[in-house]
């Protein structure tokens, strides 16, 4: 069974950069035809596709934050990563790895709430 | 990008009753349609893909319909754990997949 974990800070500072990564277990992160995503989703409101990087290691971002954003992945520590740079109080969010195929979400992180403030 | 409405933002319904959720796509997303239910402080689970495949052990109580940019997602027999957010997500056209803004179904 996949699991996917988020770690990171969960308070940032206006203009500076939000760093998470997603650890991934009970499977590798380098097999299968998968987009290793990351969602993200403001309190009391919808969900939003911030990226995906493909097991081939290349990479798609939501035009809205493709200036911002950079998803990498580290196979040696089947890991992937978020850097969302100069964050403003409308990044604070709950951010959600997430493992989709054919655009289909089955297997989520918990998701973590990460809040812009100063 | 693709835009994803839907309607009614909110849904009042008594256990047992039938509940019809809609979705709206700004362009057609052929049958690439998929619904997720969310409970709170949860992650959402995929419910019916394909906009009328039930996902592996999902109940047949959830059925989805509709193709091009008309679907909707109705539960037949509303039980108490069906109360949630259902959202609806486009997976035809990238970037980016898009979801509409959640539809709550609450206890009337």
């Amino acid at each position: 069974q996949v699991q996917l974990q988020e770690s990171g800070p969960g308070l940032v500072k206006p203009s500076q950069t939000l760093s998470l990564t997603c650890t991934v277990s009970g499977g590798s992160i380098s097999s299968g035809s998968y987009y290793w995503s990351w969602i993200r989703q403001p309190a009391g409101k919808g969900l939003e596709w911030i990226g995906r990087i493909y097991t081939s290691g290349s990479t798609n971002y939501n035009p809205s934050l493709k200036s911002r954003v950079t998803i990498s992945v580290d196979t040696s520590k089947n890991q992937f990563s978020l850097k969302l740079s100069s964050v403003t109080a409308a990044d604070t969010a709950v951010y959600y790895c997430a493992r989709a195929a054919f655009g289909l979400v089955l297997y989520w992180g918990q998701g973590t709430l990460v809040t812009v403030s100063s | 990008e693709i835009v994803m409405t839907q309607s009614p933002a909110t849904l009042s319904v008594s256990p047992g009753e039938r509940a019809t959720l809609s979705c709206r796509a700004s362009q057609s997303v052929s049958s690439n349609l998929a619904w997720y239910q969310q409970k709170p402080g949860q992650a959402p689970r995929l419910l019916i893909y394909g906009a009328s495949i039930r996902a592996t052990g999902i109940p047949a109580r959830f059925s989805g319909s509709g193709s091009g940019t008309e679907f909707t997602l109705t539960i037949s027999i509303l039980q108490s754990e069906d109360f949630a957010v259902y959202y609806c997500q486009q997976y035809n056209n990238w970037p980016p997949w898009t979801f509409g803004q959640g539809t709550k179904v609450e206890i009337k």
